[in-house]
């Protein structure tokens, strides 16, 4: 069975720094792209950022461009998202999610995790 | 970058059918698959419908999607509702620049 269990998440203020981790297991991690998809309390999807099987393709939406980096490790069959500068439009729950190819650019998100919540706020 | 747009609300009874509308602002919809996602309250998203009309296993076939593209428009069918259908539904495309645009989500009541 395939399980992402997202991890990191919490109250910070703006302006500082947060570390999300997903860890997979259930499938052979290095054969897909994963994505982080968020979503803001009472509020839509919003997707953040995505990396290739390979970390060779990665992006990014305008909203978090310069300010977050997705990295992953395939040895340890972990994907991250390093959070720096954030704001209070960054408080939402983030997912991880399973892309069902290699590339980034043809994305069908499934499955997802259950999500961590961050919360930016003084 | 190209806009989903879908209704914010649908309502229906048990046993009727609804459809659901997600409308691609630029770009032609059929240029990327579509997929649909079912988000129950206080659970993560689960796809219903892949590659436009394509159901992954364990899901009814009472949901069915489809593509328009003279009304350059997406759509989720579900059939023969039922309570346990209330949920948001979201769909989603990709471009080159942006693997996940999705729409900002459509309540479905059964009532």
């Amino acid at each position: 069975e395939v399980q992402l269990v997202e991890s990191g998440g919490g109250l910070v203020q703006p302006g500082r720094s947060l570390r999300l981790s997903c860890a997979a297991s259930g499938f052979t991690f290095d054969d897909y792209a994963m994505h982080w998809v968020r979503q803001a309390p009472g509020k839509g999807l919003e997707w953040v950022s995505g990396i290739s099987w390979n970390s060779g393709s990665i992006g990014y939406a305008d909203s978090v461009k310069g300010r977050f980096t997705i990295s992953r490790d395939n040895a340890k069959n972990s994907l991250y998202l390093q959070m720096n500068s954030l704001r209070a439009e960054d408080t939402a729950l983030y997912y991880c999610a399973k892309a069902d190819g290699g590339s980034i650019a043809i994305a069908w998100f499934d499955p997802w995790g259950q999500g961590t919540l961050v919360t930016v706020s003084s | 970058n190209f806009m989903l747009t879908q209704p914010h609300s649908v309502s229906e009874s048990p046993g009727k059918t609804v459809t659901i509308s997600c409308t691609r602002g630029s770009g032609n919809i059929a240029s990327s698959y579509v997929q649909w996602y079912q988000q129950r309250p206080g659970s993560a998203p689960t796809t219903v419908i892949y590659e436009d009309n394509q159901r992954p296993s364990g899901v009814p076939d009472r949901f069915s999607g489809s593509i328009d593209s003279s009304s350059n428009s997406a759509s989720l069918t579900i059939s023969g509702l039922k309570t346990e259908d209330e949920a948001d539904y979201y769909c989603q495309s990709y471009d080159s620049s942006n693997p996940g645009v999705f729409g900002g989500g459509t309540k479905l009541t059964v009532l």
